[in-house]
């Protein structure tokens, strides 16, 4: 069973909606990352995060913005949405083991109209 | 920088069959970790199995076993006796500890079919 939530897991918005999508974590894994992944396609780290108050910039530009103000919580926000931010977003967080593998959530698949 | 390359977007396979997916890596590093990954439609992803570069013995996990060439940086995915709920994509990533991040890096992906 899943020690990672993400919700909505579907949500249809409009453009220049706030929209925040939430990921929590039971864990208690101090590193977690968001992921943009367009259907059948590969994966896009957007953000990371190592710890509380800590929060870096993936490899893909994401004008989305993320927070981690406590260890189980990293949710991420649209300020204005738009139809380029179609996709699906997926949360994980990592194992504190050098060989640990990631956890993911089961994603929330965006569609801004 | 690191790479990962899954050079085939798509495979077939017969129910009870064994198909292999491949995975090319690219790095300077000697100590890092390669990852096998699932994600069926509309559903989580989940780990199908994980090698350590140091380690010479091949990892395997029930039906699911790999091929890890570490000179010619090659690490297949075997799935024997293959079965329905195997159809999904599947991604190679790689990890390793010498830079900051340590973020996972995915290949492409590879979508499986698995024809009853």
């Amino acid at each position: 069973e899943a020690d990672i939530y993400q919700t909505p897991r579907y949500l249809v918005i409009g453009t220049g909606k706030k929209i925040t999508l939430e990921c929590s974590q039971t864990m208690g894994h101090d590193k977690m990352y968001w992921y943009q992944q367009d259907p059948g396609m590969e994966l896009h780290l957007i953000h990371y995060s190592y710890g509380v108050n800590s929060t870096e910039k993936g490899d893909l530009s994401s004008e989305s913005t993320v927070s981690r103000i406590r260890t189980e919580h990293f949710p991420l926000t649209l300020e204005s949405a738009r139809p380029s931010h179609t996709s699906q977003y997926l949360c994980a967080s990592s194992e504190p083991l050098r060989q640990g593998a990631d956890t993911f959530g089961s994603g929330t698949r965006l569609t801004v109209v | 920088a690191q790479t990962v390359t899954q050079s085939q977007p798509e495979m077939s396979v017969q129910e009870a069959e064994t198909v292999t997916l491949s995975c090319t890596y690219d790095t300077s590093e000697s100590d890092y970790y390669l990852f096998w990954y699932k994600q069926p439609p509309s559903r989580q992803m989940i780990l199908v199995i994980r090698q350590e570069a140091y380690k010479q013995q091949n990892a395997t996990e029930n039906r699911f076993s790999v091929n890890f060439q570490k000179a010619a940086k090659s690490f297949s995915l075997k799935i024997s006796d293959s079965q329905l709920g195997d159809a999904a994509m599947y991604f190679c990533a790689y990890r390793d500890y010498g830079g900051a991040t340590n973020k996972l890096i995915f290949g492409t992906g590879t979508l499986l079919a698995v024809q009853p």
